[in-house]
């Protein structure tokens, strides 16, 4: 079964840039979505089909993915951004959905 | 606005059946896939399974043999059906509207089912 990998922790200082990965088999040919998530409230997606962003969510957040890789990118962090990030790959060969483990954002 | 409104039992004994539904309100049903998403306490998200206008399912193959997703058109209502539930089935479960192309996600509130005697 297809494996998707993310790292899990990933700290900041606010203002800077986060970076956060979604490893899996060639995932540049398949549809990612990224969510946050503060416990205990419900995810909230942030970025749809790569790099699509909900009109709710602030243009600091952006997505990419390419060969093995789909990375979610958070400009100047703030505090508020503090969470548990997912990424949720649809693998068309088995029409199946599937999440990363999740990273934690930590601002310091 | 689309809203999703969950509905079933908080606890249910092991070697039972875990039953939630999922009400829709502010759209249709249809065109759409939708999704049951599970939390175990202090854990990640996992994907249950799915069903899809028309009736057309797919699920977690991990739970495939336990699980089963149906929809109520006539009542703008899909439902989850877990059979044989474990201590390790005790989670949060949440049921959502996978986004589209020109629409965002929908999720449930969610609702904690322990599995305990």
């Amino acid at each position: 079964s297809y494996v998707v990998t993310q790292p899990p922790s990933v700290s900041v200082a606010p203002g800077k840039t986060a970076r956060m990965t979604c490893g899996g088999d060639n995932i540049g040919s398949k549809t990612v979505h990224w969510y946050q998530q503060k416990p205990p409230q419900a995810p909230v997606l942030v970025i749809s089909y790569d790099n699509d962003r909900p009109s709710t969510i602030p243009e600091r957040f952006s997505g990419s993915s390419s060969g093995n890789m789909a990375t979610l990118t958070i400009r100047r962090v703030e505090a508020g951004d503090e969470a548990d990030y997912y990424c949720q790959v649809w693998d068309s060969s088995s029409d199946q959905l599937m999440f990363g483990g999740g990273t934690k954002l930590t601002v310091l | 606005q689309v809203r999703l409104q969950q509905s079933g039992p908080g606890l249910v004994k092991p070697s039972e059946t875990l039953s939630l539904n999922c009400s829709v309100s502010g759209g249709s049903i249809g065109s759409y896939y939708w999704s049951w998403i599970r939390q175990s306490p202090g854990k990640g998200l996992e994907w249950i399974g799915y069903i899809y206008f028309g009736g057309r399912t797919n699920y977690n193959p991990s739970l495939k043999s336990r699980v089963a997703i149906s929809v109520d058109p006539s009542k703008n209502r899909f439902s989850l059906t877990l059979h044989s539930v474990t201590a390790a089935d005790t989670a949060v479960y949440y049921c959502v509207r996978e986004p589209t192309s020109h629409d965002d996600a929908y999720w449930g509130q969610g609702t904690l089912v322990s599995v305990s005697s």
